[in-house]
Parts: C-alpha cells; sequence; structure tokens
C-alpha cells in the first residue's frame, strides 16, 4: 500500500516557539492531505484539510493562524504551530487519500509534540 | 452532524471467544465506513470496508441500515487481535473521514 511519512516524530520546545512538522506521501501524489490531532486515550479529531495549490480548510473551532498549514508540492504538507503553548502538546497525525476510489486514508506514524 | 458512536471505550474477551465491537452512525442516506485498527506503537491502519464486503484477518462488518449500524465481529478472537479499533465514516466534503472514539480491545489469554 501507499506510504506517508512524518517528520519529525517526537518534538520538544520551549512555550512560544514555532514547530514545523513534516507529512509526506512515498510513492503517491497527494493534492489533499489532512491533518490530526490525537489526545492520549482520545480518538482523533480532524484539525484540518490541507489542498495543494490553495489555502487549507480548517474545521470549526481549530485557530488557522495557530496552526499554519502549507501545501507545498503533490507530496509534501507542512503543519507549523505557532508560539506553541503547553496546551499544544498533542500527537499530530496526517493522512493522504488513495487506493482505487474507495476513500482509503493512508496514516502517517504521527508526531509527538511536547510543549514545556 | 454526520456522527460516529462506539459506545464501549474497552473490550476484553477471551482467547478464542468471539468478539464484536459496536458501531453506530447517524443517518445519511448512503454512508460510506470504514474499520481502521491500531496496533502498539504502529500507525493506523484500514482493516476493512464496507462497501468491499470482504473478511480481513476474520474479521467482518455488516452495514445495517435498519440499524445504522456497521458492527465488526470475529468469530474467534486471538491474542494479536488487541488493539484500538475506530470505526470512520466519510464526512461532509470528499474524503474527509469522521472517526468514533475508538475501542481498545484486549484478547487474554
Amino acid at each position: 500500500g501507499a506510504v506517508v511519512s512524518q517528520h519529525p516524530s517526537r518534538v520538544i520546545c520551549k512555550s512560544g516557539t514555532s514547530v514545523k512538522i513534516e507529512c509526506r506521501s512515498l510513492d503517491f501524489q497527494a493534492t489533499t492531505m489532512f491533518w490530526y490531532r490525537q489526545f492520549p486515550k482520545q480518538s482523533l479529531m480532524l484539525m484540518a484539510t490541507s489542498n495543494e495549490g490553495s489555502k487549507a480548510t480548517y474545521e470549526q473551532g481549530v485557530e488557522k493562524d495557530k496552526f499554519l498549514i502549507n501545501h507545498a508540492s503533490l507530496t509534501l504538507s507542512t503543519l507549523t504551530v505557532t508560539s506553541a503553548h503547553p496546551e499544544d502538546s498533542s500527537f499530530y497525525i496526517c493522512s493522504a487519500p488513495g487506493g482505487a476510489g474507495y476513500n482509503e486514508q493512508f496514516f502517517g506514524p504521527g508526531t509527538r509534540l511536547t510543549v514545556l | 452532524a454526520q456522527r460516529v458512536t462506539q459506545p464501549e471505550k474497552l473490550l476484553s474477551v477471551f482467547k478464542g471467544a468471539p468478539v464484536e465491537l459496536k458501531c453506530n452512525y447517524s443517518y445519511s442516506g448512503s454512508p460510506e465506513l470504514f474499520w481502521y485498527v491500531q496496533y502498539s506503537r504502529q500507525r493506523l491502519q484500514l482493516l476493512l470496508r464496507h462497501i468491499s464486503r470482504e473478511s480481513i484477518k476474520g474479521f467482518t462488518a455488516d452495514l445495517n441500515k435498519g440499524e445504522t449500524s456497521f458492527h465488526l465481529k470475529k468469530p474467534f478472537a486471538q491474542e494479536e487481535d488487541s488493539a484500538m479499533y475506530y470505526c470512520a465514516r466519510v464526512g461532509r466534503g470528499a474524503q474527509k473521514l469522521v472517526f468514533g472514539q475508538g475501542t481498545r480491545l484486549t484478547i487474554n489469554p
């Protein structure tokens, strides 16, 4: 199946700094990618839809100035957590749709962000 | 809103016993439903989708429109089935997935 990678796998940063997380589709092109957030022992919450060549679409309640998304190419989307605070600490997961028209999503391994 | 509900956060069964993970969805004419699984220290991956009516790793799931359910079943659980299971549906807008809360399945030896 298709492979999605994320980098870094984990990051620790100080409060007030910005952190960039990369999501790459390794062997297929993705005009759309999705960013999720997962709190401990909770389900995935969709944050935004990343669209290649256009602005990201954010879910209700997600601050677009806080979570900047850039879909630079058909294989790369980045999520930048700006001025991170401890409450932004979470597990961030990206996915990209693939497969033969069945809306299957391929998930990255996730990035653990810890803001001190 | 298009919702997916998994009423059980935790489910524990013995090896060899039947297992059923429940999933209900809010009514929608023709929902597209999936089961995703996350094994320990691994990424989320697709287990099966209703549209293909397949059996994967002994698991099956039947869409019941009358009950708006898509329960995941396996007749004989194995220890390697222990994982986190998420029911999901395609949300508004193409390809967006809406996830249920997840059920942690533990198979006891």
